[in-house]
């Protein structure tokens, strides 16, 4: 199956610092999604961007498909921003809509 | 409903012994899912299921394990005969087509004594 890998496995922020997360992919996809993990267990959807740019709030994504990655960058984090990030994919063929999951970069901003 | 809806939030069970959890999806989902999450592990996927398609059991890790979905809704995941490795969180996501946004509940903590 398509491998995915995260860096970095762990984060360590100051509150108000800026960091950049990476999604690696093994194989074409037409569907990329970023996930946050809360301390609580809740998966929140960010982003879902198969290919180019989007933001949302201290949040952007952007998503290079023909190089097979995709960036999540976080801009001057908060608290609130801690936890797991997820990057999912799913493979451009027929009859697999399979969404697999990187291992996820834990992320901690402290105070 | 508003959102993915999971039943029970957490269930202990004595191994051998059977178990099901409940997922209710966002009302006009066509496409569901299980996965699973062991403690600090990420996503494992289990099943899917699509509109009146037959369901993509790949990830199923035994035979013990089993899933359906009623009426294209209510999707029912079952253990039989519980071991210990099967404590893990299960989480079922629902989407409204494929290739779309994936939405989570709140997932079952299972803990098999």
């Amino acid at each position: 199956g398509i491998q995915v890998e995260q860096s970095p496995p762990d984060l360590i922020l100051q509150e108000g610092a800026n960091s950049t997360l990476r999604c690696n992919f093994s194989d074409s996809v037409n569907n990329l999604q970023w996930f946050h993990q809360n301390p609580w267990g809740q998966l929140i959807n960010l982003f879902y961007i198969p290919s180019g740019t989007k933001q949302n709030g201290r949040l952007s994504a952007t998503t290079v498909a023909t190089e097979r990655y995709s960036l999540l960058y976080i801009s001057s984090s908060q608290t609130t921003d801690s936890g797991v990030y997820f990057c999912a994919v799913e493979r451009s063929r027929s009859n697999d809509y399979k969404l697999s999951f990187g291992a996820g970069t834990t992320v901690t901003v402290r105070a | 409903g508003a959102g993915v809806s999971q039943s029970p939030s957490n269930k202990v069970t004595e191994k051998g012994k059977d178990v099901e959890l409940r997922c209710d999806p966002i009302s006009g989902h066509t496409a569901l899912y299980w996965y699973r999450q062991s403690l600090g592990q990420g996503l494992e996927f289990l099943i899917y299921f699509q509109g009146n398609s037959a369901p993509d059991k790949s990830g199923l890790p035994s035979d013990r394990f089993s899933a359906e979905r009623t009426g294209g809704s209510v999707s029912t995941l079952t253990i039989q005969r519980t071991q210990q490795e099967d404590s893990a969180v299960y989480l079922c996501a629902s989407r409204l087509r494929t290739v779309e946004k994936l939405f989570f509940g709140s997932g079952t903590q299972l803990s098999v004594l």
